[in-house]
């Protein structure tokens, strides 16, 4: 079974504060993506990549950084929250070849 | 870029009755539909897949169907249990390339006794 881990599994931050997310696969799979989640709005993409050292935007970038220093990690950074970015973040991994998507745990971020 | 519509937010039915899921999808390229499962409070996980060169499949209870002229495919649960409820997402994409999957909003299914 494949294996991602986020870390932390919740964190509350202010506004304007920096706020990373990190995401660690032991898949050995090449492709990592985050996501966030919100009620009315399923899973949007906000950055993936498919080889260390590169990041690639996805659909809602706006707001967010991400970070791929080796293949197993690849972390979120949220420059300075806002209140919109109050959300639940996935991290997912897929192999290169492969099409299904394993996800980690889940952060649940709130920025008041 | 890719659009997925899922067109139910809340399904409830019962117990040992079938539930259906519908999405659509607007780029005539994507040709892999995954379905994702996400019980309450936890992580998605996949559940069945389908791709374009097929128009059905099934695993145990579970059948997919996919309408490639309409752009249409939905999620046939069959003799519903209540560890079925859950939210269940659509996705679609193109196999095996550099895209990634694009994502239905969700639809929670509830499985009454």
């Amino acid at each position: 079974e494949a294996a991602v881990t986020q870390s932390p599994r919740s964190k509350v931050a202010v506004t304007g504060g920096k706020v990373t997310l990190s995401c660690h696969q032991t898949n050995n799979h090449d492709y990592m993506y985050w996501y966030r989640q919100d009620t009315g709005h399923g899973l949007r993409l906000i950055h993936y990549s498919y080889v260390a050292d590169s990041t690639e935007k996805g659909d809602i970038p706006d707001g967010y950084k991400a970070s791929r220093p080796s293949q197993e990690n690849f972390s979120l950074i949220l420059e300075l929250a806002s209140l919109s970015q109050t959300a639940v973040y996935f991290c997912a991994s897929r192999g290169t070849g492969q099409d299904t998507q394993y996800f980690g745990p889940g952060t649940r971020l709130l920025v008041l | 870029g890719e659009k997925v519509e899922q067109h139910e937010s809340t399904l409830s039915v019962r117990e040992g009755d079938s539930a259906v899921i519908n999405c659509t999808y607007t780029d005539t390229a994507s040709s892999y539909f995954p379905w994702y499962k996400q019980e309450a409070g936890k992580s998605l996980h996949f559940v069945i897949d389908i791709r374009s060169n097929v128009d059905r499949k099934q695993s145990q209870r579970l059948i997919v169907l996919l309408d490639k002229k309409a752009k249409r495919f939905s999620l046939h649960i069959t003799a519903t249990q209540p560890e079925d409820s859950a939210i269940y997402f659509c996705a679609a994409s193109m196999t095996n390339s550099g895209t990634y999957q694009r994502f239905g909003t969700g639809t929670k299914l509830q499985v009454v006794p």
